[in-house]
């Protein structure tokens, strides 16, 4: 069965410090990773997207890592702000013959609070 | 500009009865989606439609019908509103059904609450 199990469940950090969220995958065969980050009452919204041959990649503070052969990713916040504080949700695609969104397991996220 | 919006953004109702939530995009993408993100904040589909065509029908109880009228629109219909049905249900599109190439772009969630 394809699981996605983040963590920490939640993390209170102070604001400028740096932070790492956890995201390890049993979804195969794999496609793609992404991360998405939700705010408080809105919808999730894309911060990376990975495909198998890609170790890192950056978007601004926010820098993600997979290692597809131990199935692990992670995403590293730097110089944290207050408006970092939200749930990052770990999606990994599956690649299935028929494709489409069936092939998307998706992480219970890590609540992430950024105190001043 | 809104990408992909949804209306109601807050429903509260009595068990029993019927409610709809509208979901509209203007990216012009073929495929939408209804995901439905309970108490614990996972995300789980419900729904999928390409080009107007249902896809992906998770198992969901009949009560809940989408309709899409063009590939713009997927609006989420649900008959005899349990409270189990409590939740926020957030309305997603991508470029194709192939999610796993597109990007899925959501909306900002429309919160039910049955009483």
């Amino acid at each position: 069965k394809n699981q996605v199990e983040q963590s920490p469940q939640s993390l209170i950090i102070l604001e400028g410090k740096n932070c790492t969220l956890q995201c390890n995958y049993t979804v195969s065969p794999f496609s793609n990773l992404r991360w998405y980050k939700q705010d408080t009452g809105r919808g999730p919204v894309s911060l990376t997207i990975m495909t198998f041959s890609e170790n890192t990649k950056s978007n601004g503070r926010y820098t993600a890592t997979l290692d597809a052969d131990t199935k692990q990713s992670s995403l590293h916040i730097t110089a944290s702000q207050l408006s970092d504080s939200a749930s990052y949700i770990c999606v990994v695609s599956a690649m299935n013959s028929g494709g489409g969104a069936d092939g998307l397991t998706f992480g219970k996220g890590t609540h992430l609070i950024i105190q001043p | 500009d809104t990408a992909v919006s949804q209306t109601p953004k807050y429903l509260v109702t009595q068990m029993g009865n019927d409610k709809s939530i509208k979901c509209e995009q203007n990216l012009g993408h073929d495929t939408m989606y209804w995901y439905k993100q309970d108490s614990k904040k996972f995300l789980k589909i419900m729904f999928s439609y390409n080009n107007k065509e249902l896809i992906i029908n998770e198992t969901v109880p009949n009560r809940f019908s989408p309709k899409s009228p063009d590939k713009a629109h997927l609006n989420l219909h649900i008959n005899s509103l349990e409270l189990g049905d409590s939740a926020v249900y957030f309305c997603a599109s991508s470029q194709d059904y192939r999610a796993m190439a597109g990007e899925l772009f959501f909306g900002e969630g429309s919160r039910l609450t049955v009483l």
